[in-house]
């Protein structure tokens, strides 16, 4: 059975720090990782996505994977409170597969 | 483009009763799921279609649930009969379909279902 595990939170930072979201996965076959946002009562929404090992950048967002290990990681950098929210881990497959969420990580930023 | 629409937005009923819900995917995408979030279990799979045909049905829980996709702008859902155990959040999802591995969902709002 595929596993995806996240701390369900919630992560509480202060305005400003870095926020570092942890996602460990059991599928070996995962090619992607998405990384989702969802604000409370609202759709989840793609934040961004990584494919290999290292690091990904865009914006204040940084995206890290290590297949050997199994872990894939989301930093926020600059947290702001409009950043608070719960933030889904979904490995895939492959692109046309559907995805596998964890419970996701509700994130606090405090001001 | 209006994303993914979805009705109705809410839905209240009575245990026993049926219930369809609707999406409309984003026009030019080729592949549509289905996706179920609860607090308890989180956001899983209930189906998916690629060019309307189903392709993986593993997730529905039981045959009170089916789905449907008539043509490439239409899907629904139906729970028949619902019990109080169906309330949730039932996402419709679209993609475009892609060999890169890279392919990204776009997810409607949601229908919030409660069942008395």
């Amino acid at each position: 059975q595929k596993e995806v595990e996240q701390n369900s939170g919630p992560l509480s930072v202060p305005e400003g720090a870095i926020a570092s979201l942890n996602c460990t996965y059991s599928d070996r076959g995962s090619q992607s990782f998405f990384w989702y946002r969802q604000y409370s009562g609202k759709s989840p929404e793609l934040i961004m996505f990584i494919y290999s090992n290292g690091d990904k950048e865009d914006g204040r967002f940084t995206a890290q994977l290590n297949k050997a290990s199994q872990y894939v990681s989301l930093l926020i950098r600059d947290s702001q409170p409009s950043d608070s929210a719960t933030y889904l881990c979904a490995p895939s497959t492959s692109g046309n597969t559907p995805l596998v969420f964890g419970k996701g990580t509700r994130l606090s930023v405090i001001a | 483009d209006a994303g993914v629409i979805q009705s109705p937005r809410h839905e209240v009923t009575e245990m026993g009763q049926e219930v369809t819900l609707r999406c409309k995917p984003i026009s030019g995408h080729d592949y549509l799921f289905w996706y179920r979030q609860t607090m308890m279990r989180g956001l899983e799979l209930l189906i998916y279609f690629n060019n309307n045909v189903p392709i993986d049905d593993s997730g529905m829980p039981e045959d009170r649930f089916s789905a449907k996709m008539p043509n490439a702008s239409f899907s629904t859902l139906k729970i028949q009969p619902s019990e109080p155990r169906d309330s949730a959040v039932y996402f419709c999802a679209s993609s475009r379909g892609s060999s890169g591995g890279t392919d990204t969902q776009y997810f409607g709002p949601g229908t919030r279902l409660t069942v008395l």
